[in-house]
């Protein structure tokens, strides 16, 4: 069963600080990988995705991604109270381009 | 404006009452999926179609159907709800463009509660 793990938190950051968020999957040939922000009550929104090794970065979002340790993070800069919401991981099956696995999502605090 | 619509948002029904949950977008994407969202066991993929007239199976496809006759529509339909179905369902859709622009939506959310 392939596996994609979260803290489940709560994260709690001060306002301004650096959040990170941090996902571990298990299938090693996975080629895709995304970060969704979601709001309680409101539908998933992607907001990060990376395919290869290293960063990329999108203003105040880092995506980082280390497929020798199936590892994926977002770091989240300058942190604001618009950004307390659950944070969920996913990774794309390799056996089909439509099949995505989702982690259960880390929820984040930014507390002023 | 980009969107992806669900129908109903919220349904009560009694077990074994077929019903259908329809989704629909506009922004003529090839991939769409179904998921069901639970306390604690996150995002679940129920369905996915890559294009029209091909759909397969996600990690919990039991007691589910779908049809993609159309490019814009993906409905979601239980033929014989059970109460282990309750949850909230989303409905996505995806598209990867060219240097991997990746695009996806989901669709509002329909809370389904079977009784």
């Amino acid at each position: 069963q392939k596996e994609v793990e979260q803290n489940s938190g709560p994260l709690s950051v001060p306002e301004g600080a650096i959040a990170s968020l941090n996902c571990t999957y298990s299938d090693r040939v996975s080629q895709s990988f995304f970060w969704y922000r979601q709001y309680s009550g409101k539908s998933p929104e992607l907001i990060m995705s990376i395919y290869s090794n290293g960063d990329k970065e999108d203003g105040r979002f880092t995506a980082q991604l280390n497929k020798a340790s199936q590892y994926v993070s977002l770091l989240i800069r300058d942190s604001q109270p618009s950004d307390s919401a659950t944070y969920l991981c996913a990774v794309n099956d390799d056996s089909s381009a439509s099949k995505i696995i989702f982690g259960s999502g880390t929820r984040l605090s930014i507390r002023p | 404006e980009a969107q992806v619509t669900q129908n109903p948002r919220y349904l009560i029904t009694v077990t074994g009452k077929k019903l259908t949950v329809t989704c629909s977008q506009n922004m003529n994407h090839e991939y769409m999926s179904w998921y069901r969202q639970d306390p604690g066991l996150g995002l679940r993929q129920i369905y996915y179609s890559m294009n029209v007239e091909v759909t397969d199976k996600g990690d919990v496809p039991e007691g589910y159907k779908v049809s993609r006759k159309e490019k814009r529509n993906f409905p979601l339909i239980l033929e014989s709800p059970s109460p282990n179905q309750t949850s909230l369902y989303f409905c996505a859709s995806r598209s990867l463009g060219p240097l991997y622009q990746e695009t996806q939506y989901f669709g509002p959310g329909t809370r389904l509660l079977v009784l």
